[in-house]
């Protein structure tokens, strides 16, 4: 069975700009969720998304927002990006709702904003 | 703030010894799962333990929780230079939230 995709793996950016990241759950799997992580915050969580709607949002602005399609894909989307949004973003799925049960992570897409 | 805080920060050992991890906790908890990562990586799932579990056991690893002090223990044991990781606690909160909320983390250096 694949496991969870993320793309793209790494990506540069600019200060205002914008990014989409995307990620494709394992196969079956119903939730998806996205995590930042940074050598001085840690792992944090941004949100969930199950059955193509938001159930979850960490403590993150507006400008982090994504969507889940009916396949369970999903995607993140960072307007107006700011140098503090470098990070390594996760994506992980689960069977069901995530406080339920294992998460299965991808590698992550490695951000930097220039 | 975060929910879960582990101790050490960073271990280091020799290959053969056994590693122990620590994780406190704040709330009540649904569960309590611990995950490790290679430098720069994706998380990979280690165990998990509900909160009517004291004791969990799967290969070298061995996990406790005691909900009372909200505290958990992560054992590795015969530790292997491949176990050199960082290793976190991730807890899921007992009420509704459905939130996961990970601790900052033990960075493990296993001495070959």
């Amino acid at each position: 069975k694949a496991g969870v995709t993320q793309t793209p793996r790494y990506l540069i950016k600019t200060r205002g700009q914008q990014v989409t990241l995307s990620c494709s759950p394992i196969s079956g799997h119903r939730s998806v969720s996205w995590y930042q992580q940074t050598p001085g915050q840690g792992l944090q969580f941004l949100f969930e998304y199950f059955s193509e709607t938001q159930r979850n949002k960490g403590n993150f602005p507006g400008r982090f927002s994504g969507r889940q399609f009916s396949n369970s894909r999903s995607e993140m989307n960072v307007s107006t990006l700011e140098l503090g949004d470098s990070a390594l973003y996760l994506c992980a799925s689960s069977l069901n709702r995530i406080n339920t049960g294992e998460l299965f992570f991808g590698e992550g897409s490695r951000l930097t904003v220039l | 703030s975060q929910q879960g805080e582990e101790d050490p920060q960073a271990l280091s050992i020799q290959e053969g010894e056994n590693a122990t991890m620590n994780c406190s906790y704040k709330t009540s908890i649904n569960n309590l799962q611990w995950y490790r990562q290679n430098s720069g990586r994706g998380l990979v799932h280690l165990i998990l333990i509900r909160s009517n579990e004291r004791e969990k056991h799967s290969g070298r690893l061995r996990v406790t929780l005691d909900t009372s002090k909200k505290s958990s223990s992560l054992l590795i044991t015969a530790s292997r230079a491949a176990d050199t990781a960082s290793y976190f606690c991730a807890t899921a909160a007992g009420d509704s939230s459905y939130k996961l909320i990970f601790g900052s983390g033990t960075r493990l250096l296993v001495r070959p």
